[in-house]
């Protein structure tokens, strides 16, 4: 099983710079997250989904922006990058919630450096 | 939203001697605790959890405790070994709530380095 891919492993962008980072799961969760990892500051979630077509959320939002078209896929957009963004960022994915299935899988994750 | 908190930031132990985490939650609704293990350059993985249904759960040299009540729950590793050491992320979740179904709150992580 491939569990959950990202691309791309690194990045490097300028400030302004837009660009997408992939994600997708071959497990067929209905649950996806995207997440960023600062030095001591653990991870954060930016947004998720509880199933293709829906969308909300999380704690640091601003500037990226998501869709869910299907239950694989759970692209992150970076509309215009800022220094701020520089982060490691992780996809993850689960089972529907129901029973209280909460175990996430985390993909190896995206360096992305903003210059 | 729940608020989890996580102590020591970094735990630097020799091999052979056991490891503590704890880790506080501020939402009683929370009912399950998982916890993650992420090596250098990987994505974080769960090494163990625990429901709020139960007090302690073991897997040979891991072990989880809860106490509901005074709303913390610690991680326990016993006999540690170098490959041990890794940055370990705690979580809350709350079971039930809508669009918040499965949604994880992480404390900020421990770096635990076992030295030979």
């Amino acid at each position: 099983n491939a569990g959950v891919t990202q691309t791309p492993k690194f990045q490097v962008l300028k400030t302004g710079q837009s660009m997408t980072l992939q994600c997708a799961q071959d497990m067929n969760h209905e649950y996806m997250s995207w997440y960023r990892q600062d030095p001591g500051m653990g991870l954060r979630l930016i947004h998720y989904s509880v199933g293709a077509g829906i969308t909300d959320q999380g704690e640091v939002p601003n500037g990226y922006n998501v869709s869910r078209s299907t239950t694989e896929d759970f692209p992150l957009r970076l509309l215009s990058a800022a220094p701020s963004q520089t982060s490691v960022y992780f996809c993850a994915s689960s089972p529907s919630g129901g029973g209280g299935k909460n175990i996430q899988y985390f993909g190896a994750g995206t360096r992305l450096s903003v210059l | 939203g729940e608020n989890v908190e996580q102590h020591p930031s970094t735990l630097s132990v020799q091999e052979g001697d056991s490891a503590v985490i704890k880790c506080t939650y501020s939402d009683s609704a929370s009912n399950y605790f998982p916890w993650y293990k992420q090596e250098l350059g990987k994505g974080p993985q769960l090494i163990i959890d625990i429901r709020s249904n139960v007090g302690e759960k073991k897997d040979q040299r891991i072990a989880v405790t809860l106490n509901k009540t005074a709303k913390h729950f610690s991680l326990h590793i016993t006999e540690t070994q170098p490959e041990d050491s890794a940055v370990y992320f705690c979580a809350a979740s709350i079971r039930g709530r809508g669009s918040t179904l499965g949604r994880l709150y992480f404390g900020r992580g421990t770096q635990l380095t076992v030295w030979p």
